[in-house]
């Protein structure tokens, strides 16, 4: 079964509002979760890493007043993508390190479809 | 910086053909190597790795070797199955104190019986 959930699956919103996406650890618990965002056809790029209890790190490219990032506890990451335009519909998916291996795999969640219209 | 090259697709094949995905790296340092699955309505899932040269990934009936000389990971089944359509992608660790993962494209593959 799956170890990474988000929500929602897919949202629509309008251009200027704010959209949260959560990202759970249903297995593990992790102090890294990794959010990525993936555009038709390429590849999953990285923005951010989010580390519970400490400022995420991000990217270089990434804005990070605009995807907030908070990793309140072991199990939930949350992005916050603020004051949303067209440009930044897209897809998020989120993974998890779990704090029990050293061989750095990750477990990804199923992603969440954004269309800002 | 690094990087994955991998080739586009969609890959179509008859069920029980041969199945070759190639991948190539660009990378300054000695990193781990894995391919991914994506299947239809689901997360990335690890499929196989290699952490050094000339190790060999498999896992269900897939295999992938670490080829230093020639910055290649290509991804290969001898017998594919319809339950194979997915989409694989191909992607480096830097490894050390991070852990970010450096994507390919992803090649969608599509199996037909």
């Amino acid at each position: 079964g799956a170890v990474v959930s988000q929500h929602p699956s897919r949202v629509i919103c309008k251009s200027g509002t704010s959209v949260k996406i959560e990202c759970r650890s249903l297995d593990f618990q992790a102090t890294t979760m990794f959010w990525y965002r993936q555009f038709p056809k390429q590849s999953l790029m990285l923005m951010a890493t989010s580390n519970e209890g400490s400022k995420a790190t991000y990217e270089q490219g990434v804005e990070k007043d605009k995807f907030l990032i908070n990793h309140a506890s072991l199990t939930l990451s949350t992005l916050t993508v603020t004051s949303a335009h067209p440009e930044d519909s897209s897809f998020y998916i989120c993974s998890v390190e779990p704090l029990r291996t050293g061989s750095y795999e990750q477990y990804f969640g199923p992603g969440t479809r954004l269309t800002v219209t | 910086g690094d990087s994955v090259t991998q080739m586009e697709g969609p890959v179509t094949l008859s069920e029980e053909a041969f199945l070759t995905i190639n991948c190539t790296y660009t990378a300054t340092g000695y990193p781990s190597l894995f391919w991914y699955v994506q299947y239809p309505g689901e997360g990335l899932q690890l499929l196989l790795k290699a952490t050094k040269a000339d190790d060999k990934g498999s896992n269900k009936g897939f295999e992938a070797t670490y080829r230093k000389e020639t910055t290649s990971f290509h991804l290969e089944k001898g017998s594919v199955q319809v339950s194979d359509s997915a989409v694989y992608f191909c992607a480096l660790s830097e490894g050390g104190a991070t852990n970010k993962l450096i994507f390919g494209t992803g090649t969608l593959l599509a199996v037909q019986p």
